[in-house]
């Protein structure tokens, strides 16, 4: 597609459950991020892969959070056992710009997960 | 730690007026400072970018001020109009440090410009 595309946009899970968020970068896009983004604050960082690897996953908040992007294209977001504090819209990102090269960033239009 | 810190956290202007946000950043290590912008259900999307290598960088209605010693940068808008209602995020980035190879974001500005 010509942009930055996550699925689902709205997702509604009860406390404890698994969740699942898709993310679909630019193509040929080699980095991607993730972010998750509160109402009224900015986006935080999660992860951010090159390629098929993890650079940084310094943002995860715990290990009920992961992410893979096994073929280095579509990501997958996984929380555990999720909690009322999850919710929040996650937001992907890809950018051609690669590790130590600053460049655009170009966002999804998120996925909004709400935990009840 | 908030990486880069931004103000106002909301601004009404009235349209034809100039909208000025600030953000300001700690860590020298930085060397890209993008703006962006964000409509409701949307993500947000780049609007306008600066290197430290220059003070100032203009690109139409909006432009960057930076200011290297203070750690401060700033986005105008002049001639604001409605459809500039949207809430606008200044960020941070470094290209030669691993641990700083992400964009922090400010806590954002919610802007409405009233007709």
């Amino acid at each position: 597609g010509a942009g930055v595309s996550q699925t689902p946009s709205n997702k509604v899970t009860e406390k404890g459950k698994y969740v699942e968020l898709r993310c679909d970068p630019i193509s040929g896009h080699t980095a991607l991020y993730w972010y998750r983004q509160s109402l009224g604050q900015g986006p935080e960082f999660l992860i951010y892969f090159q390629g098929t690897g993890a650079a940084d996953d310094s943002g995860l908040p715990n290990d009920r959070f992961f992410a893979v992007r096994p073929e280095g294209s579509v990501s997958t977001l996984k929380i555990q056992r999720t909690e009322r504090g999850d919710s929040a819209v996650y937001l992907c990102a890809s950018s051609l710009a690669g590790t130590g090269v600053g460049g655009e960033l170009f966002f999804g239009e998120g996925s909004r997960l709400t935990v009840l | 730690q908030q990486q880069v810190k931004q103000s106002p956290q909301s601004l009404i202007v009235q349209k034809g007026g100039i909208s000025i946000i600030n953000c300001a950043y700690e860590n020298t290590a930085f060397d890209y400072f993008p703006w962006y912008q964000q409509f409701p259900g949307k993500g947000p999307a780049l609007l306008i970018a600066i290197r430290p290598d220059v003070s100032e960088k203009k690109e139409g209605r909006f432009t960057i001020s930076f200011n290297k010693s203070a750690k401060q940068f700033s986005l105008h808008i002049m001639d604001s109009q409605p459809g500039d209602s949207a809430t606008y995020f200044c960020a941070a980035y470094s290209r030669g440090v691993y641990n700083f190879n992400k964009f922090y974001f400010g806590s954002g500005t919610k802007l409405n410009v009233k007709p």
